[in-house]
């Protein structure tokens, strides 16, 4: 059974930084590409950033891009989403989810979510 | 990139049925959609995927009351003999080569 458990969500200030984690398990960690995606309040879902099963292609959604870097550790089945510069707009549960081929594919399995919240 | 146009809202009955729509943006009619749901205070789940001419797939553990069909650019999500847990959010979600999208979710009452 795939399990993916995210962690690292909390309050931070505007402009600092955070870096979420997912621990995975179940599956072949290297063989399929993961991604984050958030839900700001009372709001629909929204993707974030995606990556490879062998990380050599990373994505990104505009409203991240350069502040935000994904990897994975295939040694310890892990994947991250580093988080700079954040701002209050950033506020939101931050979902891992896997995708159901090496890369170009649809999204199959959800963690349960990191909420995040960009406050002073 | 494509975009997903969803219906805000839907109802039906218990025990009744529903299809919901997920409509794909001019020059992306022949993409596959994946169908999930979200029941309040939960993370989503899988429910399916399902491709341009009509086939589907359905996640693990997914009733069969739960089935996907196509139509030119629209895809569906059928839902007969509803039950009050089928009272959620569902969203569709398509992929290009650099970027996934969403469509904005319908909220269905049971």
């Amino acid at each position: 059974e795939v399990q993916l458990l995210e962690s690292g969500g909390g309050l931070v200030q505007p402009g600092g930084s955070l870096r979420l984690s997912c621990a995975a398990s179940g599956f072949t960690f290297s063989s399929y590409g993961m991604s984050w995606v958030r839900q700001a309040p009372g709001k629909g879902l929204e993707w974030v950033s995606s990556i490879s099963g062998n990380g050599g292609s990373t994505f990104y959604a505009d409203s991240v891009k350069g502040r935000f870097t994904i990897s994975r550790d295939k040694s310890k089945n892990t994947l991250y989403l580093q988080m700079n510069s954040l701002r209050a707009e950033d506020t939101a549960v931050y979902y891992c989810a896997k995708l159901g081929s090496e890369t170009y594919y649809n999204i199959d399995s959800w963690g349960q979510g990191t909420l995040v919240t960009v406050s002073s | 990139q494509p975009v997903l146009t969803q219906s805000s809202s839907a109802s039906a009955s218990l025990g009744s049925s529903v299809k919901l729509t997920c409509t794909l943006s001019s020059g992306h009619s022949t993409y596959a959609i994946a169908w999930h749901q979200q029941q309040p205070g939960t993370a989503p789940r899988y429910l399916m995927k399902v491709e341009d001419n009509g086939g589907y797939s359905r996640g693990r553990g997914v009733p069969d009351r739960f089935s996907g069909s196509s139509s030119g650019a629209d895809r569906y999500l059928s839902i007969s003999n509803l039950q009050f847990e089928d009272e959620a959010d569902y969203y569709c979600e398509t992929w290009d080569r650099n970027t996934w999208v969403f469509g904005g979710g319908t909220k269905l009452t049971v």
